[in-house]
């Protein structure tokens, strides 16, 4: 079953922009991920934000998490076309076990 | 590359058939997990395994079974396979079974036809 909703399910953007995707999920969590899959390729590790952290930077990525809200955000400043790719965010329900539970996904389309 | 490998690539094969896919994990990474990618149920856990134990089971049919290795590899078999069953299966690996990141291999394309 899933966990996360990712929103929108498509964004389509010119280079230079920025994007934002948001992520909300139904349980209690210990941290939340975010990941990239570039079509039918594997997934690539972007970030983690701990429950007890509202916001972190990587780079071009800015996340946020709100745990009253049980959302995220996920924005990516000014756009690439290389940063085209469906964006996933996964939680862990609370649990220490390891496993993730995955969004259906934000399919970014960054035109040149 | 995230260091995770996974073989084969591609498999194509009939109705009521086994396969195996095997992933090895990146080096020192002691906690396996597969996920099964289709598009109508999208990114589903399978199973996890940790230093060669089972660690935690999902969604997987009974029709599934995986093992992890001495040397940490671990396979997935699949068998009376039903063309619902077509789907991109993923290994990841991480060095804790807990939390953290975890590698994903670029994945295994099965079709079933």
């Amino acid at each position: 079953s899933q966990q996360g909703e990712e929103d929108p399910q498509a964004l389509s953007i010119q280079e230079g922009e920025n994007a934002t995707m948001n992520c909300s999920y139904k349980t209690s969590i210990n941290n939340l991920q975010w990941y990239r899959q570039n079509s039918g390729r594997g997934l690539v590790h972007l970030i983690l934000i701990r429950s007890n952290e509202r916001e972190k930077h990587s780079g071009r990525l800015r996340v946020t998490l709100d745990t009253s809200k049980k959302s995220s955000s996920l924005l990516i400043t000014a756009s690439r076309a290389a940063d085209t790719a469906s964006y996933f965010c996964a939680t862990d329900r609370g649990s220490t076990l390891g496993r993730l539970y995955f969004g259906r996904g934000t399919q970014l389309t960054v035109w040149p | 590359d995230s260091g995770v490998t996974q073989t084969p690539k591609h498999l194509i094969t009939a109705t009521g058939q086994r396969v195996t896919l095997r992933c090895s994990p990146r080096s020192g990474d002691l906690s396996v997990y597969w996920y099964q990618q289709s598009l109508d149920q999208g990114l589903q856990f399978l199973i996890q395994y940790y230093n060669g134990e089972e660690r935690a089971k999902g969604n997987i049919l009974e029709r599934f079974s995986a093992q992890q290795f001495p040397d940490l590899h671990s396979e997935l078999n699949l068998s009376s396979l039903e063309l619902g069953d077509s789907a991109l299966y993923f290994c990841a690996s991480s060095v804790k079974a807990g939390e953290g990141e975890q590698f994903f291999g670029p994945g295994t394309r099965l079709t079933v036809l």
